[in-house]
């Protein structure tokens, strides 16, 4: 079956440093792309997507690329701030299968001043 | 602007306890959802409804039943709970290509 995997955290870094979150996935097919977002003592929100190959989806700094050749899609973000502290979850959907996402098990972001 | 609201957001229930977790939205999307999570294994989807009077399983709907009478509602029952259901629950709406999350219930079973 489909499948994402991320990696482990907990990635701590300091203020204005890059951050990378590395995303593979293994799928029958081109999926849509996903990154989601969760502060603390909230639910998930949309960060970014891409719907097909080569696409990259942005939204606060944040950065990513669907990659087909590597099936990926890596989140980047240049300069990090105390407020990116947060889970990040990598996740994919087939329009076929309706709005079924498969998520990754999350990385967890800790950001110090 | 509620979006989707999930109530209770924290309970404690014995072996073997019923309960239902609610859910609403306000924003007459078709489709809902419920997800678990649990530590290290992302979100796991355990019902969906792709509109009133449909419901299907997901990858972990044992334990769990779900209906949806109206558009804006899609309650989750735990018949009898078991430590395994000890989670955060989150319920889901969506319009195409966005899933609107509520804010989590947690839950433990003793």
């Amino acid at each position: 079956g489909d499948s994402v995997t991320q990696m482990e955290g907990p990635v701590t870094l300091s203020e204005e440093a890059f951050l990378t979150i590395n995303c593979t996935y293994t799928a029958t097919g081109y999926p849509s792309l996903f990154w989601y977002v969760q502060y603390p003592g909230e639910g998930l929100q949309l960060l970014l997507k891409a719907t097909k190959a080569d696409d990259k989806g942005s939204n606060k700094g944040f950065e990513a690329t669907y990659r087909k050749e590597t099936t990926s899609f890596h989140l980047e973000k240049g300069s990090v701030q105390v407020s990116d502290s947060a889970v990040y979850f990598c996740a994919l959907s087939f329009k076929a299968a309706g709005n079924k996402l498969t998520f990754g098990g999350g990385t967890r972001v800790l950001v110090k001043p | 602007n509620a979006g989707v609201t999930q109530t209770p957001k924290f309970q404690v229930l014995k072996t073997g306890q019923s309960m239902t977790l609610q859910c609403a939205q306000d924003m007459n999307h078709e489709y809902m959802s419920w997800y678990r999570q649990d530590p290290g294994m992302g979100l796991r989807l355990i019902h969906y409804s792709v509109g009133a009077g449909i419901t299907d399983q997901g990858e972990v709907p044992n334990g769990y039943n779900v209906s949806r009478s109206t558009t804006e509602d899609f309650p989750l029952r735990l018949l009898s709970a078991a430590p395994s259901q000890t989670s955060v629950y989150f319920c889901a709406s969506s319009s195409p290509g966005e899933l609107f999350f509520g804010e989590g219930s947690r839950l433990t079973v003793l």
